[in-house]
């Protein structure tokens, strides 16, 4: 079974400060790695999707890597802002489009 | 990417009764749609995968009787939580697929409070 763990469980730093949330996954068998935004009582939105065969993908100031090998995702979040604030979660694609997902990273962009 | 539509996005009930979620692909053909549970503080779980024809396929630990899944047309799955429970209470949220996608997409989510 998938296991995703994301490290830290949350985290707060002053704007501008670069963010780094980790995430690691048990079998690396995946077929594509996706890294989520979720608002308080809101639903998901789609942030980055690493397919299995990439190493990385940026989008603005976000960039996701992927190491299938030793079965770990980052992101990175530069010159962080307060409308960052949000969990962030990442997910653990099969190749039947099931997702398994960690708990998430809860950020806190102080101004 | 598709659009994925997930309605009410609210909604109080009564313990004892039911209540039906929608979950609309708006300009592709699904024919895989995901339910998922999300507790407090928690991650998203998995409660059923159901592809359009076919019953719904449940997670283990999922009742079947009480999650009533329907997936009667390549654009719609309902989920209908059947007498409803305080305990029920819960953040549900669809996503759907086809082959032309390598990822899935979520609806907005439904807030369920049973009271």
């Amino acid at each position: 079974k998938q296991e995703v763990t994301q490290i830290p469980a949350a985290l707060s730093v002053p704007e501008g400060e670069n963010l780094v949330l980790n995430c690691s996954f048990t079998d690396s068998a995946i077929y594509n790695l996706q890294w989520f935004r979720q608002d308080p009582g809101k639903g998901l939105t789609s942030l980055l999707l690493i397919q299995s065969s990439q190493r990385e993908q940026t989008s603005g100031r976000l960039n996701a890597s992927l190491d299938k090998s030793s079965g770990r995702s980052t992101l990175y979040i530069a010159a962080s802002q307060p409308g960052d604030s949000a969990t962030y979660l990442c997910a653990v694609i099969r190749s039947d489009y099931k997702l398994s997902f960690g708990a998430g990273t809860t950020v806190t962009v102080r101004a | 990417g598709a659009v994925v539509s997930q309605h009410p996005s609210r909604v109080i009930c009564k313990s004892g009764t039911s209540v039906k979620i929608e979950c609309r692909s708006l300009d592709f053909q699904a024919t895989t749609m995901f339910w998922y549970r999300q507790f407090p503080k928690k991650s998203l779980m998995l409660m059923a995968t159901s592809n359009e024809g076919s019953k719904a396929t449940y997670e283990q630990g999922v009742e079947k009787d009480k999650f009533l899944i329907n997936h009667a047309s390549l654009t719609l799955s309902t989920l209908t939580v059947t007498s409803a429970h305080p305990e029920d209470s819960s953040f549900y949220i669809c996503s759907a697929s086809s082959g032309s996608y390598t990822e899935a997409f979520f609806g907005q989510g439904t807030r369920l409070t049973v009271v």
